[in-house]
């Protein structure tokens, strides 16, 4: 079965730099979520999309922002990266938004260096 | 509120035992529940799910039991095998609250052979 896409897979990049990851959803559904995983912790969950229209909002930094677009990928663009930033961002996707369950892809490994 | 880990406990188990995984979570308000099983480098994958209606579900060789009176959740997972091995994280959800899931602290289940 289909997954979850993001991409790239790993990312390096210098303080002060912009990233943007990108996040291709499970065909067919129509919600898709952010989170942000640091090392030896939980995620953290920062954005998410539904039909195309900001539907939650987590602790994202002001640095960054998100959009679903109309084949429903998404991409979070982070600017002014930080060392802090450091860290796992994982995508995932459901059919609907409420209480549905999400699927998650393998994630972007971002290291700010 | 929301549940950092700084560490992860650890459960060990021999293989063929029963392994009973446990999360405690804080917002009387949650109503949906979910079990991750989270490898090394990969991103969390669903085991299986929980509505607030319910105090038990199984599926294939797992079982999750809800008490919502003192706000506890567990994952027994029976005949632990090597593949089995990861870390393990209960989320939550809050319909009011909007489609983000909150996630537990991680346990790392250890299956010895």
């Amino acid at each position: 079965a289909a997954g979850v896409i993001q991409s790239p897979r790993h990312l390096i990049k210098e303080k002060r730099e912009t990233a943007t990851l990108k996040c291709y959803p499970i065909p067919r559904h129509d919600t898709v979520y952010w989170y942000q995983q640091g090392p030896g912790q939980d995620p953290q969950f920062l954005i998410s999309f539904y039909e195309k229209m900001q539907s939650d909002k987590g602790s994202i930094p002001d640095r960054f922002s998100a959009q679903q677009f109309s084949d429903y990928h998404s991409e979070l663009n982070m600017s002014s990266l930080e060392l802090g930033d450091s860290a796992l961002y994982f995508c995932a996707s459901s059919y609907g938004s409420l209480q549905e369950t999400q699927y998650f892809g393998p994630g972007t490994r971002l290291l700010v260096l | 509120g929301e549940s950092v880990g700084l560490h992860l406990p650890t459960l060990s188990v021999q293989e063929g035992d029963n392994s009973i995984i446990n999360c405690a979570y804080s917002n009387s308000a949650s109503d949906y529940f979910i079990w991750y099983k989270q490898e090394s480098g990969k991103g969390p994958q669903f085991i299986i799910d929980i509505r607030s209606n319910m105090d038990k579900r199984q599926g294939q060789r797992v079982t999750v039991l809800l008490n919502k009176t003192v706000k506890h959740l567990s994952l027994q997972i029976a005949a632990t095998q090597p593949g089995d091995s990861a870390v393990y994280f209960c989320a939550e959800n809050n319909a009011g609250g909007g489609n983000k899931l909150t996630f537990g602290t991680g346990t790392q289940l250890k299956v010895e052979l």
